[in-house]
């Protein structure tokens, strides 16, 4: 079984902190994606990343793929009310299905 | 349509009913997935279809769940006998390429599910 650990699991800052959430496994991913879920929507795809070692960038958001490709991480800088959301994780192993992790909740208070 | 629609949007039920939620991918998408989402929790895989392959039941958690899908268009997952604890979102996504080739998952807006 493919599990992803994501953490902090809630979280709740300042309107313009920053602030780094992680997503671990013990196996080795072809491919790690992240979502954000925000309140009665379908999860909306952020980024996705394929090698090991690579950073991506995506306005006030940086995401890292782990150099073993067993791990994650999303930084956001100067965080706004307007990114709150659920935050997940999803990654494809051997098999076909994209297994989530459960997510870091993440409230930004003006 | 322009995304993937799922109905009904809202399904009260009583304990010990059946229930059928539908699934309208988007056209010519070929991976089809449902999810369950308690509140405030991640996704948990039920299954998966891929074009006219055999789909992957793995995830689902008793045998009062079935899902079907005609070719690449619509899907029903079908809960028998409901329970409480089957309440929850559930959410149905498709993808045009399969995962390993990285391709995004869109997702519908769920069917929220409460069993009374």
């Amino acid at each position: 079984t493919q599990l992803l650990e994501q953490s902090p699991q809630f979280l709740s800052i300042q309107e313009g902190e920053n602030l780094t959430v992680y997503c671990n496994s013990s196996s080795v991913f072809s491919s790690l994606q992240w979502y954000r879920q925000e309140p009665g929507e379908g999860p909306v795809l952020l980024v996705t990343v394929v090698t090991g070692g690579e950073v991506k960038k995506l306005k006030r958001l940086t995401f890292q793929f782990g150099d073993a490709r067993k791990d994650s991480s999303l930084h956001i800088t100067a965080a706004q009310p307007g990114d709150t959301g659920l935050y997940l994780c999803a990654g494809v192993s051997g098999s076909e299905k994209l297994v989530f992790g459960k997510g870091t909740k993440l409230t930004v208070n003006p | 349509g322009a995304g993937v629609s799922q109905s009904p949007s809202n399904k009260v039920t009583e304990k010990g009913k059946d229930v059928e939620l539908r699934c309208d991918p988007i056209s010519g998408h070929t991976a089809l997935y449902w999810y369950r989402q308690r509140l405030g929790q991640g996704l948990e895989f039920l299954i998966y279809f891929q074009g006219n392959s055999a789909p992957d039941k793995s995830g689902l958690p008793s045998d009062r769940f079935s899902a079907e899908r005609t070719g690449e268009s619509v899907s029903t997952l079908t809960i028998q006998r409901t329970q409480q604890e089957d309440s929850a979102v559930y959410l149905c996504a498709s993808s045009l390429v399969r995962p390993l080739n990285t391709g995004e998952l869109f997702f519908g807006e769920g069917s929220r599910l409460t069993v009374l």
